[in-house]
């Protein structure tokens, strides 16, 4: 089956513990990103990869790092993770960003820093 | 920066009625427009999506419409079921730039 797969789902940690989120995707896509999600908020994007070993920014970046070793993976890293990065997260990707081309969502990843 | 808002934010209907949900955004130069749907503790699941070029798509029940120019889509449910319920979301990639810009939601309840 198709999908982009986030672990864990959920995590509970303390302030300034690092911590990784794990994406995956099994479809061969070469474009990957991540958002996170607040109430009032919306979604918003915090680093994006066009391919292997190219990533960039999105609108929130602070505080997070990722990497793109592999084209199915991209892990999203906090290495001091601190209260306001409490949030549901989510990783996403697409063949490309043709006009064509859908974005699809991994189930998120609630995470909460103490 | 593209505003993407969504009209109403949370919308209650009897079962077996057809219903509209609200999209507009404020920049017009968008690259494609998609609906997705989300359900509590799960992800997004991808509805529709509209290329710039397109007037509108169509899967089962569902169907979007797009206009550019007024900055507006429309994400219309046929006969709805409580299968429904969910929270809809809208959201535009722009010709610049890689990020989808996502409104905040439509809460979606469809009563028995």
């Amino acid at each position: 089956e198709a999908q982009v797969t986030q672990n864990p789902r959920y995590l509970i940690t303390v302030t300034g513990k690092k911590l990784t989120v794990t994406c995956s995707q099994n479809m061969n896509h070469e474009y990957m990103s991540w958002y996170r999600q607040d109430p009032g908020l919306g979604l918003r994007q915090i680093y994006y990869s066009m391919n292997v070993e190219v990533t960039d920014k999105g609108d929130v970046p602070e505080g997070y790092k990722v990497s793109r070793k592999e084209k199915r993976n991209f892990p999203l890293i906090l290495e001091s993770p601190s209260p306001n990065q409490t949030s549901l997260y989510f990783c996403a990707s697409s063949t490309g960003l043709a006009r064509h081309n859908e974005q699809f969502f991994g189930p998120g990843t609630r995470l909460t820093v103490l | 920066k593209q505003e993407v808002t969504q009209i109403p934010a949370a919308l209650s209907v009897p079962e077996g009625e057809n219903l509209v949900l609200n999209c507009s955004f404020t920049d017009s130069a968008i690259y494609n427009l998609q609906w997705f749907r989300q359900d509590p503790g799960k992800g997004l699941t991808s509805l529709l999506l509209i290329q710039s070029s397109q007037r509108e798509q169509t899967s089962g029940r569902l169907n979007a419409s797009l206009d550019k120019s007024s900055g507006r889509s429309t994400l219309y449910i046929a006969a709805s079921q409580p299968g429904d319920s969910a929270t809809y979301l809208c959201a535009v990639k722009h010709n610049s730039g890689y990020a989808l810009n996502f409104g905040k939601g439509t809460s979606l309840l469809v009563t028995p």
